[in-house]
């Protein structure tokens, strides 16, 4: 069964250090997002893509963020100047279509520690 | 904006114990509303989209309904391995769903 891969499913960084998160979306699939999930929280929106631009993004991807889809698989969300509040999960999604039309699926998540 | 609410945050139920999550929203216009399962440390795993009043999805223990103002998950006799978070999520809009803050569910021998 098709599946969205992230890695690395751990990170550690210091605070200030520069970190990529890899994903690797459901091969036909269209519409790319990130989502973070705070220890304890509820799961927030973060950024989509799509046609190799950002659709939407919330007041959280602020200019320390980018994500960018530099092959024809690979989806990756970068964030510069890490900051102790940057600690959480980070999830990526994808799906065929606008999720108005369809389901997101959801990676296992990158675990992040900004120490 | 968009607000999702789940009860109960947690909820303890006997293995074959049934009941019932529930999810308000406020949305400026339905365009669906999707329920996961998330196990502790994992993604959210899909289960059901509803999106329209009155349409109701089953798979195995797990039934999902829609009102006009919220869904209910029904679990009926439960298993332990039915034990996870259930969340719900809207679209806000056409690329970002809006999540409430999940139903912890633990179910025991």
């Amino acid at each position: 069964e098709p599946e969205v891969t992230q890695t690395p499913s751990h990170q550690v960084t210091q605070m200030g250090q520069e970190v990529i998160l890899r994903c690797v979306p459901i091969s036909n699939h269209l519409y790319f997002y990130w989502y973070r999930q705070i220890l304890g929280q509820k799961v927030e929106f973060l950024v989509s893509f799509y046609n190799n631009e950002i659709s939407e993004k919330s007041e959280i991807f602020d200019d320390r963020f980018s994500v960018e889809r530099p092959d024809g698989s690979n989806f990756t969300l970068k964030i510069r100047s890490t900051k102790l509040e940057d600690s959480a999960m980070y999830f990526c999604a994808s799906s065929e279509d606008h999720i108005t039309n369809t389901e997101a699926f959801f990676g296992q998540g990158t675990r992040l520690t900004v120490v | 904006e968009d607000q999702v609410t789940q009860s109960p945050e947690a909820l303890r139920l006997q293995e074959g114990e049934s009941s019932s999550l529930n999810c308000s929203y406020t949305v400026s216009g339905l365009r669906g509303l999707f329920w996961y399962r998330q196990d502790p440390g994992k993604g959210p795993e899909f289960l059901f989209t509803l999106y329209s009043a009155g349409e109701e999805k089953e798979k195995e223990r797990l039934k999902a309904t829609l009102t006009k103002k919220e869904s209910f998950l029904h679990i009926t006799a439960p298993k332990p391995e039915d034990s996870a978070t259930y969340l719900c999520a809207v679209p806000g809009t056409a690329s970002k769903l809006t999540f409430g803050t999940g139903t912890r569910l633990q179910v025991t021998l």
